[in-house]
């Protein structure tokens, strides 16, 4: 199975700031990578798919990047409203898997 | 309005048995994979098991290979997991997930997700 690793676990930032974060495949996924937001108590929401794509609805400060084995997460100005758990996900195999997620929290 | 509705969760002793139903609505339910995600209490989320729209192929996450199984009536308009053998560790809310676009020969991202239903797995 692909193995999806993301980093860091947590991490604490501002309102406004840019936050990046990362997910790692254990083999090449080309771009078959999705990017998920989950608030608590609430059913996950896909942001981007296939690495880069934003999904309609979602704000244009979300943006994600990557290739092959690395991918990254970028959330250009942070809003109060973004604090929350962020995964991956590849759709390479048709054994799909998660990354363990990111949460960002309130500095 | 596209909707998934899961139900079925409940309290279960272990080595039991449950079916989730996931009621759609609002696509042509047929053209789409479907899947199961689960997500123990305060744990990240781990897919459980997929099945292709037309094609019904099946897969399944080494956790649950063997005990559950997936299926899907397409005159119904609903997605089944039928969960046996049911242990500890497989308390969790149940997700049921739709594809992000129809029938194209791979799974793709999950653009809908239902509310989820909870099996708990005590004695």
């Amino acid at each position: 199975d692909i193995q999806m690793t993301q980093s860091p676990s947590s991490l604490s930032a501002s309102v406004g700031d840019k936050v990046t974060f990362t997910c790692r495949a254990s083999q090449n996924i080309n771009t078959y990578l999705n990017w998920y937001q989950q608030k608590p108590g609430k059913a996950p929401n896909l942001l981007i798919y296939t690495a880069s794509s934003l999904q309609g609805g979602v704000p244009s400060r979300f943006s994600g990047s990557g290739s092959g084995t690395d991918f990254t997460l970028t959330i250009s100005s942070l809003q109060l409203e973004d604090f929350a758990t962020y995964y991956c996900q590849q759709t390479y195999s048709n054994l799909l898997t998660f990354g363990q997620g990111t949460k960002v929290e309130i500095k | 309005e596209v909707q998934l509705l899961e139900s079925g969760g409940d309290l279960i002793q272990p080595g039991g048995s449950l079916r989730l139903s996931c009621a759609a609505s609002g696509f042509t339910f047929s053209n789409y994979a479907m899947s199961w995600v689960r997500q123990a209490p305060e744990k990240g989320l781990e897919w459980v098991s997929s099945i292709g729209g037309t094609s019904g192929d099946t897969y399944y996450a080494d956790t649950v290979k063997g005990r559950f199984t997936i299926s899907r009536d397409n005159s119904k308009n609903t997605l089944y997991l039928q969960v046996n053998r049911l242990r500890a560790e497989d308390t969790a809310v149940y997700y049921c997930v739709k594809d992000q676009f129809p029938n194209n020969g791979h799974f793709d991202a999950f653009d809908i997700w239902g509310q989820g239903t909870m099996v708990t797995v005590s004695s």
